[in-house]
Order: structure tokens, then sequence, then C-alpha cells
């Protein structure tokens, strides 16, 4: 089964501090597209950030980054300098053929 | 920057009764796909359509539901009786290329169905 795993169903952090959300994902394909998108309470899907798969350099905009293994099948996103308006729902997702699939979702408080 | 927008943003309706979502893709997209969240659950799959045909579907997409592209803008997802279980929100994404492995897809904002 090709699937997505977010181990962390909560997480909390102080603001201004950074955090990591980890995510492991199962594919028999090799090239593909990962992604994090973050669902506010709006319930809205934004995308945080992209991987391909044949890159080997880490993806990062700006506040975000992500540590890519490959090998590993892992794709964690690391937030920098959390901001209040973090405060989300994220989901890690791949593309298989015609489709995104996603994880379960890892919701992030940031505390003030 | 283009954007997936989705009309409405609420829909309230009774059991059995026909819903029409309504999504306008970005202009130069040429992938479709529609996708559902149950509240508290995942986001899931349900079809994809390219050149005025259905790609792929989900088990989830039976024949309660259908997809229709009626003009060069806009992308419908229509459930013809609806259930209880279909109360969830609808996403509707776009992709420029080959849904693939090879491309993104941008989501719209979501349509908030719920069936009473």
């Amino acid at each position: 089964a090709q699937t997505v795993t977010q181990s962390q169903p909560e997480m909390s952090v102080q603001e201004a501090e950074t955090v990591t959300l980890s995510c492991t994902y199962d594919t028999s394909e090799n090239n593909y597209y990962l992604f994090w998108y973050k669902q506010p309470p709006s319930r809205q899907m934004i995308l945080v950030i992209r991987q391909e798969a044949y890159k080997q350099q880490n993806a990062t905009e700006n506040r975000f980054s992500v540590n890519f293994q490959k090998a590993a099948k892992s794709f964690s996103l690391k937030i920098s300098d959390s901001q209040l308006g973090d405060t989300a729902m994220y989901f890690c997702a791949f593309t298989r053929d015609d489709k995104i699939i996603f994880g379960k979702g890892t919701r992030l408080h940031i505390l003030p | 920057e283009p954007e997936v927008t989705q009309t409405p943003s609420h829909q309230v309706t009774q059991m059995g009764q026909e819903v029409i979502l309504r999504c306008v893709p970005i202009s130069n997209h040429l992938y479709f796909y529609w996708y559902r969240q149950i509240l508290g659950q995942k986001v899931e799959f349900l079809v994809s359509f390219y050149n005025n045909e259905i790609s792929e579907k989900s088990e989830i997409f039976d024949d309660q539901f259908s997809v229709e592209r009626p003009d060069g803008s806009n992308f419908t997802l229509k459930i013809r009786s609806t259930k209880l279980e279909d109360s969830a929100m609808y996403f509707c994404a776009s992709s420029e290329q080959a849904g693939g492995n090879t491309d993104t897809q941008y989501f719209g904002p979501g349509t908030r169905l719920t069936v009473l």
C-alpha cells in the first residue's frame, strides 16, 4: 500500500522556537513530488513547500525547510522562528499517478 | 497570483437533494481534481479529470457522483442524492501538466457541504 505516516498527532511549541514535524511515506515510484500543506481553522489547504524526489537538495521556503531522505522515505518539515500564525493542521503528502496521497496530519499549536 | 476558486463556500442541503459544487481552476491548467475531507479526517482523493473525461476515480466516487466541465472555465462536482455521510469539505484542485508524479496541484478554498 502506498501511504503517508505522520507519527505526531499533535504538537505545541513556544513562539519563536523551532519545530520539526515528521513524515514517512511508502511508494514504489522513483519520481514523485512531496508536499507539506497547511490547513488553518478556515480549513483552506495552503501549499507550504514541495520537494521533487529526483532533487537531492532540500527545499526551503523562508522559515520552512525540509529534510528529505529518499532512501529512508522520510520527509520532515522544519519551521524556524515559529509564529502564532503557524498554528494549523499540517499535512504531509505525495503524488501517485493522478492523485495526491495525504497523511492524517499533525495539529501544531504555537503558544504565545 | 492565479488561484483556484470555489463556490459556494458553504452549502446546506436536505438528505436526498442534488447539489452542484462549482470550481474555477487556474486558467492555463489542464488537469482537474476533486478531494473530500470529512471533519477530523484526512483529505481523500475523489476523481481526476483531463480532456473532458475522467482519468481516475476512487471507490468513494460511486454512481451518485459526477463531474463536468460545462464551459471553458468551470469544473463541477454533482452529487445526485445526498446522504448524511456526504457531509464534508470538498476541495477542487488543478495542475498545469500531467497529474502523474510530476506536477503540483493547487487547491481551492473548499466548499463545506452539510447534509441534514
